[in-house]
């Protein structure tokens, strides 16, 4: 167990639909990030949030959106479902906004998008 | 734009035999990392390089930065089947005050028996 939990590990839906993923960082990690794994276009960076607040966006689709809550875990928010969002979403967390250590993943949610 | 790119992106190789894996990036960096991921796992950070010449090794993994070449590497020595698994390089870079860590394509391990 890395520390980072994310739910749910798998997410079956249909194309339109809106699905919400959670992350829940490491204890005492104030940064979560965002990635998005898939076959044809490998480990892609989504959004950064620190301390509760946006600190830097990637490949995000306008479809996507995220926040950091209070208690510093993250929803990433995935609408109008399209059959290329299947993919593994990762989330990862640090200490600080440029880490040292690198980052520690979660297990992921793996989308299908049906 | 960052852009860092893996060579090669698949290597099968037999057990007890060395091999090297590339890390190539676009622009200048102030950090590089190695990550581990087995097959629908998540990824394990192996390797975090913060300085031009700066080596860290773990076992049979050694990775290397020269940053001046913009170019890391990752050498396996005496490979043994538990290290199948795929290896990415990502590279840290600052902008406009935000701080982008981009990975690169990966490369897939296959130690045979």
């Amino acid at each position: 167990d890395s520390g980072v939990t994310q739910t749910p590990k798998h997410l079956i839906t249909a194309t339109g639909q809106r699905v919400t993923l959670r992350c829940s960082p490491r204890s005492g990690d104030l940064s979560v990030y965002w990635y998005q794994q898939s076959l044809d276009q490998g480990l892609q960076f989504l959004i950064q949030y620190y301390n509760g607040e946006e600190r830097a966006k990637g490949n995000i689709l306008e479809r996507f959106s995220a926040q950091q809550f209070p208690d510093l875990h993250s929803e990433l928010n995935l609408s109008s479902l399209e059959l290329g969002d299947s993919a593994l979403y990762f989330c990862a967390s640090s200490s600080s906004d440029r880490s040292d250590y690198g980052y520690t993943f979660g297990s992921g949610t793996r989308l299908t998008v049906v | 734009e960052l852009k860092v790119e893996q060579n090669p992106l698949f290597l099968s190789m037999q057990e007890g035999k060395n091999y090297t894996i590339y890390c190539n990036y676009s622009t200048t960096s102030d950090r590089l990392y190695w990550y581990r991921q087995d097959p629908g796992k998540s990824l394990e950070s192996l390797f975090v390089l913060l300085s031009n010449g700066a080596v860290k090794q773990e076992g049979r993994l050694m990775a290397s930065l020269d940053t001046k070449a913009r170019l890391s590497t990752l050498h396996i020595t005496a490979a043994v089947h538990d290290l199948s698994a795929t290896y990415f390089c990502a590279v840290a870079r600052t902008t406009s005050g935000t701080y982008k860590y981009i990975f690169g394509t990966g490369t897939r391990l296959k130690v045979l028996a």
